[in-house]
């Protein structure tokens, strides 16, 4: 069973300056690696879907980038705004077509974007 | 629109009264999934399902039964409900087990309480 761990747990960054939050996964058996946006009462939404080693999406001031030889995938927000207030929920999952390969979520990053 | 539609959005219930959490999805999605969240864990996976008539056991389907006899259609059922039970659930869908390069698309979750 995958182990996908984030961090940090809780973030308070000011208006306008950048911030990043990492995820950490297994990478043995390696295969795709989500990114959601959970805004408070809402549903998760996806932001990102990455599966090669190096992969660097972008949609706005949001980017993420994906080491799989180390385990890790980093979020980037530049130029934080207050409707970036959200928990940044990573998940990553192994062979699809091995039943126990589930993809499995971490707790997530709560990001609190200070006026 | 495309979505995943929950219901109810909230249910306060007594232990023991079986329930059925309704999700349906109008993208013609073949892998649906149902998780709970509960404060400090991440997503956890009750049960899933690849397409009709294909389900597999999540890694929390102790008290649950889903079904999927229609492709739209992933009921969540808790035979008879217990306080352990008490979380926040969602129904998610993607377009293929396979999930290169697709998210899941999320309901807008269940408040499950029982007393």
């Amino acid at each position: 069973i995958l182990n996908v761990e984030q961090s940090p747990q809780s973030l308070h960054v000011q208006e306008g300056d950048s911030t990043n939050f990492t995820c950490s996964f297994p990478s043995s058996n390696f295969y795709a690696l989500h990114w959601y946006r959970w805004e408070t009462a809402k549903s998760p939404e996806a932001l990102f879907v990455m599966t090669l080693n190096g992969d660097e999406k972008k949609k706005g001031r949001i980017s993420a980038t994906l080491n799989t030889k180390e385990g890790y995938s980093y979020l980037y927000i530049k130029g934080s705004q207050p409707e970036d207030s959200a928990t940044y929920l990573c998940a990553s999952g192994g062979n699809p077509w091995n039943r126990d390969d589930k993809i499995i979520f971490g707790k997530g990053t709560r990001l609190h974007i200070l006026p | 629109e495309a979505q995943v539609t929950q219901n109810p959005r909230y249910l306060i219930t007594v232990t023991g009264k079986k329930l059925t959490v309704t999700c349906s999805q109008n993208m013609n999605h073949e892998y649906m999934s149902w998780y709970r969240q509960d404060p400090g864990l991440g997503l956890r996976q009750i049960y899933y399902s690849m397409n009709v008539e294909v389900t597999d056991k999540g890694d929390v389907p102790e008290g649950y039964k889903v079904s999927r006899k229609e492709k739209r259609n992933f009921p969540l059922i808790l035979e008879s409900p217990s306080p352990n039970q008490t979380s926040l659930y969602f129904c998610a869908s993607s377009f293929s087990y396979q999930y290169l390069g697709y998210g899941y698309t999320f309901g807008s979750g269940t408040r499950l309480t029982v007393v």
